[in-house]
């Protein structure tokens, strides 16, 4: 199905461990972006690519490092996951004016 | 920096009838673009309406429209004729041209009374 997938959906990782969240879409959009969700701060931009291989940061960028290897790919990864990261992620894809969102993954640290 | 206030955390209205949610923003961008994303229960971002900052007329979609007033950076969005499937966390957002950022509010949680 053409569209912009996340996976997994929900996880459960504990402090220290590394956790690699997914993104795919099938648009061929040259541009993707990671958000995160928390109660009172709406959705903050961690990273984005302009395209393959053009990654840049966010507002909210420590802790994380993401790659584009591929254009239809976009993948988030947590190298030594805190508490603090315990969040709703949201991946994205389109032009900078119109950007169309993925269902999200809940993420819990313990 | 850039900021966007969205001041009602939540809102009530009553079914088919109309509720403005409110929106104030601040950039020093002159060149920039204003959102609605409704967020339901499924936690879905969708796009319910989009405003070029250099267009004078007011976006509408449907039963959504916009009451964009650039002076005053404001942008509320009107639902009429509000319907069970509207209720939702709305968020405002604001893209400044070329910064490749979306700055969004904090959101209004929306209820629709049967």
């Amino acid at each position: 199905d053409a569209g912009i997938t996340q996976s997994p959906r929900y996880k459960i990782t504990e402090t220290g461990r590394q956790v690699t969240l997914m993104c795919h879409q099938t648009w061929s959009h040259s541009y993707m972006f990671w958000y995160r969700q928390d109660l009172g701060h709406g959705l903050r931009l961690i990273y984005y690519s302009a395209a393959a291989d053009i990654t840049d940061k966010g507002e909210v960028p420590d802790g994380y490092v993401v790659s584009r290897s591929k254009t239809e790919n976009f993948p988030l990864t947590l190298e030594s996951a805190t508490r603090s990261q315990t969040s709703v992620y949201f991946c994205a894809s389109g032009s900078p004016e119109t950007q169309y969102f993925g269902p999200g993954t809940r993420l819990l640290v313990l | 920096a850039q900021t966007v206030t969205q001041s009602q955390p939540e809102m009530s209205v009553q079914e088919a009838e109309t509720v403005t949610l409110s929106c104030t923003y601040d950039t020093s961008e002159s060149d920039y673009y204003l959102f609605w994303y409704k967020q339901p229960p499924s936690r879905q971002m969708i796009l319910v309406i989009r405003q070029e900052a250099y267009k004078q007329q007011n976006a509408t979609e449907n039963r959504f429209s916009v009451n964009f007033q650039k002076a005053a950076k404001s942008f509320s969005l009107k639902i009429s004729d509000s319907q069970l499937g509207d209720a939702a966390m709305y968020f405002c957002a604001t893209y400044p041209q070329g910064t490749y950022k979306y700055i969004f509010g904090t959101g209004t949680r929306l209820k629709v009374l049967a």
